[in-house]
């Protein structure tokens, strides 16, 4: 079954502890990002992934990093994590033709983070 | 800077139903526009892509239009029933590559039996 996987489903923390929010796809597909979505500002991109290797800052990146060592996995890594960056959160890939906009999207069932 | 507005942000109807949802944006030059559907405690899934160049797209008892010049689409919903209860999502893309997506903040549908 075409799927992107994300783990854990839900995760408390404490401020500065160092957490990761893993994001894998099995639909071979070049394009990768991540959301949060927050009520009453919606969904907004942190960060995104052309191809292995290739990474870029979405509108909301401070706080975060991320890494494409493999096609598959898009990990979040939150260093030292905020009561700010609490939120849900949401991994997406799609095909990546890089000529037309964007392609249909598949998200993944999301990650409710809670940090005290 | 683009703005995606949907508006109602929630709306309840009887089970039977025909209904439209509205999404407006602010800047007409997007490449493509996205329907999504968010059930509660899941991930979005894609519903219909329509791409600038295109004025519809259908798909079972959904149809979504885009008048790319007017800034406006619309997701005509036919025969409502209780499973489409659901949020509603639209999203623009707004350069080539696909990689900035902007995303109105959603209608919640509620579809009574």
């Amino acid at each position: 079954e075409a799927q992107v996987t994300q783990n854990p489903r839900y995760l408390i923390t404490v401020t500065g502890k160092k957490l990761t929010v893993t994001c894998s796809q099995n639909m071979n597909h070049e394009y990768m990002s991540w959301y949060r979505q927050d009520p009453g500002l919606g969904l907004r991109q942190i960060y995104y992934s052309m191809n292995v290797e290739v990474t870029d800052k979405g509108d909301v990146p401070e706080g975060y990093k991320v890494s494409r060592k493999e096609k598959r996995n898009f990990p979040l890594i939150l260093e030292s994590p905020s009561p700010n960056q609490t939120s849900l959160y949401f991994c997406a890939s799609s095909l990546n033709t890089g000529d037309r906009g964007m392609e249909t999207q598949y998200f993944g069932p999301g990650t409710r983070l809670l940090v005290l | 800077k683009q703005e995606v507005t949907q508006i109602p942000a929630a709306l309840s109807v009887p089970e039977g139903e025909n209904l439209v949802l509205n999404c407006s944006f602010t800047d007409s030059a997007i490449y493509n526009l996205q329907w999504f559907r968010q059930d509660p405690g899941k991930g979005l899934t894609s519903l219909l892509l329509i791409q600038s160049s295109q004025r519809e797209q259908t798909s079972g008892r959904l149809n979504a239009s885009l008048d790319k010049s007017s800034g406006r689409s619309t997701l005509y919903i036919a025969a409502s029933q209780p499973g489409d209860s659901a949020t509603y999502l639209c999203a623009v893309s707004i350069n080539q590559a696909g990689t900035a997506l902007i995303f109105g903040k959603g209608t919640t549908l509620s579809v009574s039996s």
